[in-house]
């Protein structure tokens, strides 16, 4: 079966830090991986999506970036936070076709301050 | 882009009682599932139903995409059902990506 791991769980870091959150799939292969962002008592806005290895859409202009160096594992990066980088991020994946099921990993809280 | 409204926004419940939940969605869609985000954050997958009816134990759902609303029914309410639910659709032609709608915060009370 397929599991997605998302690390780490919590985060706390300064404004101006940089950031680096990882995202694994197992148990597919060439999946597509997505990266959402939950604000406080809102829904989940799509950040990043990736169909391939090096392939990235992004979906929002953020101070944010993300990378897939390899087939299951996607990244979220900053070179420098802001406050307004808060929130929960969560990794998702499906299956490459149309109308596929979205899965998700357990979130990674940030806190900027 | 495709509108995704959920209602109602919060809702109370006693344990044991029945809920129904909407979704209505502008547009045409590929996909249609319905979330449970426990106190915890997780993301828990309760249907992919873009059309007709699923039934998971106390819980089923309805879409009817002809008229772009989707239906998640709760019956004999658990505190553990508390959270918030979200509608997230793939509009046709967008290439697997979801629009999630604001979501229901439920909360059951003994």
């Amino acid at each position: 079966s397929q599991t997605i791991h998302q690390w780490p769980a919590t985060l706390v870091q300064p404004v101006g830090s940089p950031l680096s959150l990882e995202c694994t799939v197992e148990g597919t292969s060439n999946p597509n991986l997505y990266w959402y962002r939950q604000a406080a008592g809102r829904g989940l806005q799509l950040l990043f999506y990736s169909v391939g290895i090096g392939q990235i859409s992004s979906e929002v202009p953020q101070n944010l970036s993300a990378s897939r160096p390899q087939d299951r594992q996607f990244i979220l990066s900053s070179k420098k936070l802001l406050l307004s980088d808060s929130g929960f991020y969560l990794c998702a994946w499906s299956r490459g076709q149309v109308g596929a099921p979205q899965h998700f990993g357990d979130g990674t809280r940030l806190s900027i301050l | 882009g495709i509108q995704v409204e959920q209602s109602p926004p919060d809702l109370i419940l006693q344990e044991g009682a029945n809920s129904t939940l909407r979704c209505n969605f502008s547009d045409s869609v590929n996909n249609l599932q319905w979330f449970h985000q426990n106190p915890w954050g997780q993301l828990i997958n309760l249907f992919y139903i873009p059309s007709g009816t699923k039934q998971n134990g106390r819980l089923s759902a309805t879409t009817v995409a002809t008229e772009r609303y989707s239906l998640l029914y709760i019956s004999s309410s658990q505190t553990t059902d508390s959270g918030v639910y979200f509608c997230a659709v793939e509009p046709t032609g967008t290439a697997s990506k979801l629009t999630f709608g604001t979501g229901t915060r439920l909360q059951v009370t003994l």
